[in-house]
């Protein structure tokens, strides 16, 4: 069965501590793996993508395929980082149904 | 442009009244997706629609649940004879084709059923 498990429903960590969140996915095939981002009275928005490798707003996530794993990193937390974070997939064969997780409330505090 | 917009924002209807939700996509996407969320979920897959098909629907989704876009822009979501269950939030998101996409979301629907 296709499955995204993000094991912390909130996070909360100081400013300036690294960060990570984590993401575990069950999938037959070869998917590909995003984070998605909500801020405050905002609209979900993607925040990247395990294909394009980028680095977005200090954030980064690397697909380990052997642990089945996306955990999204990054070094020093900022306060403005404080959101909902969504791990999802899609099949890598057109990528149609997306399948979010439950989601993370990282908090950061000053 | 000022993205993918959904109408009405809030919708408060009695159980077993029928309601109907409009997403107008980002003009150039020809995919669609529509997604309910519950509090504490994820966003839970319900339909896609590429122009004016619908290719996929979740096995989730009851006969209740019915999803139109007849001219591959605007699109409708459906829900009939509504129960307390139904109560969520409606997230409709369009991308456009390509081998990688990224899904643009709508502000959602907020149905309570009373």
């Amino acid at each position: 069965a296709q499955r995204v498990t993000q094991p912390e429903k909130l996070l909360s960590v100081f400013k300036g501590a690294p960060v990570e969140l984590k993401c575990n996915y069950s999938y037959s095939g070869s998917p590909e793996l995003f984070w998605y981002v909500q801020y405050s009275r905002q609209r979900l928005q993607l925040l990247l993508r395990h294909i394009s490798r980028e680095s977005i707003k200090g954030f980064t996530a690397d697909l380990n395929k052997g642990e089945t794993s996306f955990h999204l990193k990054k070094p020093f937390a900022q306060e403005e980082d404080s959101a909902m974070y969504y791990c999802a997939l899609s099949p890598n064969t057109g990528g149609f149904k997306t399948i979010f997780g439950a989601g993370t409330r990282l908090f950061v505090k000053a | 442009d000022t993205g993918v917009s959904q109408n009405p924002r809030h919708k408060i209807t009695k159980r077993g009244q029928n309601v109907t939700f409009r997403c107008d996509p980002i003009s150039e996407h020809n995919r669609l997706y529509w997604y309910r969320q519950t509090l504490g979920q994820g966003p839970e897959f319900l339909t896609y629609f590429q122009n004016e098909a619908q290719l996929e629907k979740s096995r989730l989704l009851s006969d209740r649940f019915s999803a139109e876009r007849p001219k591959g822009s605007f699109s409708t979501l459906e829900i009939q004879r509504t129960e307390q269950g139904d109560s969520a939030m409606y997230l409709c998101a369009s991308s456009s084709s390509g081998v990688s996409y990224e899904q643009y979301f709508g502000p959602g629907t907020r149905l309570t059923v009373t």
